[in-house]
């Protein structure tokens, strides 16, 4: 079974700190990882990553795929108050015709000022 | 482009009631999904749309669940005779197909007393 586990479940770092969320998964058939930003609205996406070694950067958010060893990192540089939100990591099976999202348990990052 | 919508945000009912969700995709977009997240866990899909066919339902989805897409455009998802356990946050997200990224609307919170 297709499976998404997310470390830490909870963070809680000061304003200006740099932190690392960690997506590691066990999919039968790679086609894709997502990252997405929930608060208490709707995900909002962040990044896809599908080759390796291949560095996705917005501002500052950057993320890295290891297909090799089957996870992704999702970097916060300088934290800001409005970074605090819970961080989803999804992967899509390629042998799936719908595309559909398997998602991990979340990583809860509270920013204090 | 106003995203996806769901409607109600909110809805608070009786066990044993039946509720029904609904959901506006983005316009052009021909995929369209129901997920359903609990406290503390990240969204499980429940089913999809493709046009107005629905091509796969998840075992989470009983036979008190049902969804539609008439013509193609906006979905409902029925529950029949409420239970505890349903209460969760439904929501919904489109992708234009063959496109990997799903845009998700801001869900609707069910509790059921």
């Amino acid at each position: 079974e297709d499976k998404v586990v997310q470390s830490p479940l909870s963070l809680v770092v000061h304003e200006g700190d740099t932190v690392t969320l960690n997506c590691s998964y066990e999919v039968t058939n790679f086609r894709s990882l997502l990252w997405y930003k929930q608060e208490k609205k709707a995900p909002t996406f962040l990044f896809m990553l599908t080759s390796s070694g291949i560095e996705k950067k917005s501002g500052r958010l950057s993320s890295i795929l290891d297909k090799k060893e089957l996870f992704s990192i999702l970097n916060i540089t300088a934290t800001q108050t409005g970074d605090s939100a819970v961080y989803l990591c999804a992967v899509i099976n390629g042998s799936s015709n719908t595309g559909k999202l398997i998602f991990g348990q979340g990583t809860t990052l509270q920013v204090k000022p | 482009d106003t995203g996806v919508s769901q409607d109600p945000r909110h809805k608070i009912t009786k066990r044993g009631q039946n509720v029904t969700f609904r959901c506006d995709p983005i316009s052009e977009h021909n995929r369209l999904y129901w997920y359903r997240q609990t406290l503390g866990q990240g969204p499980e899909f429940l089913t999809y749309f493709q046009n107005e066919a629905q091509l796969e339902k998840s075992r989470l989805l009983s036979d008190r669940f049902s969804a539609e897409r008439p013509k193609g455009s906006f979905s409902t998802l029925e529950i029949q005779r409420t239970e505890q356990g349903d209460s969760a946050m439904y929501l919904c997200a489109s992708s234009l197909g063959g496109a990997d990224i799903q845009y998700f609307g801001a869900g609707t919170r069910l509790s059921v007393l």
